[in-house]
């Protein structure tokens, strides 16, 4: 496809169990781009790559997410053990160059996470 | 206190109103800015670039403040289908890359 894709689009997960997002950018983009957005909240920052590897993930919330992009195309976020306050839409984007300083980050539709 | 802070609004404006808002952002060390647009349980796009020098595209306007660090967003003859929520977007570089985004400014434009 043309845009960025993640899957799936809707996870309910029960409180403690471990769910994986995954995300394919598009294809040729070099940065990937987590993010994590509450209810009527902006998206906060969780970690980023630059191909295969993750430059910055001072992000992640606590050791229980981890992320990982490891042939510099798909991407999977995984969270282990949820918690509630882990319920989020987890928003992936990419962009052409490396830092996507000055050039535009394309979002997929996201992945609406419910921990109940 | 956040590094980008933009008034969550809403804001509330007849057809055809200008509107206009502001985000600010604390990293003197940002470098490059942009204004996305997010509807109702869509993912962001981009809206526009902003860029020193003031940039326009038909009837949005976006200005740059780097002494005073703040960005601008201004929408004149507002229509219905500018009701979405608009997110300030801030990049830097400092010993890593960080793209921040501010939690959105909501707009509302009713007949």
């Amino acid at each position: 496809g043309a845009g960025v894709s993640q899957s799936p689009r809707y996870k309910v997960a029960k409180r403690g169990q471990d769910v994986a997002l995954r995300c394919d950018p598009i294809s040729g983009h070099v940065s990937l781009f987590w993010y994590q957005q509450a209810l009527g909240q902006g998206p906060e920052f969780l970690t980023y790559f630059q191909n295969e590897a993750q430059l910055d993930k001072s992000g992640l919330p606590s050791d229980r997410f981890f992320a990982e992009r490891p042939e510099g195309s798909v991407s999977t976020l995984k969270i282990q053990r949820t918690q509630q306050e882990d319920s989020a839409v987890y928003l992936c984007a990419s962009s052409l160059l490396q830092g996507a300083m000055n050039t535009e980050a394309f979002f997929g539709q996201g992945t609406r996470l419910t921990v109940v | 206190r956040k590094e980008v802070e933009q008034d969550p609004g809403p804001f509330n404006v007849p057809e055809g109103a200008t509107v206009a808002f502001n985000c600010t952002y604390s990293n003197s060390a940002s470098q490059s800015f942009f204004w996305y647009r997010q509807d109702c349980r869509k993912e962001p796009k981009l809206l526009m670039s902003v860029y020193s020098s003031g940039n326009e595209d038909g009837r949005f306007t976006a200005q740059l403040n780097r002494a005073s660090q703040y960005i601008s967003l201004l929408i004149r003859d507002s229509k219905l289908s500018d009701s979405a929520t608009y997110l300030c977007v801030v990049n830097s570089y400092t010993g890593g890359f960080k793209t921040i985004f501010g939690a959105g400014t909501r707009l509302f434009v009713k007949a």
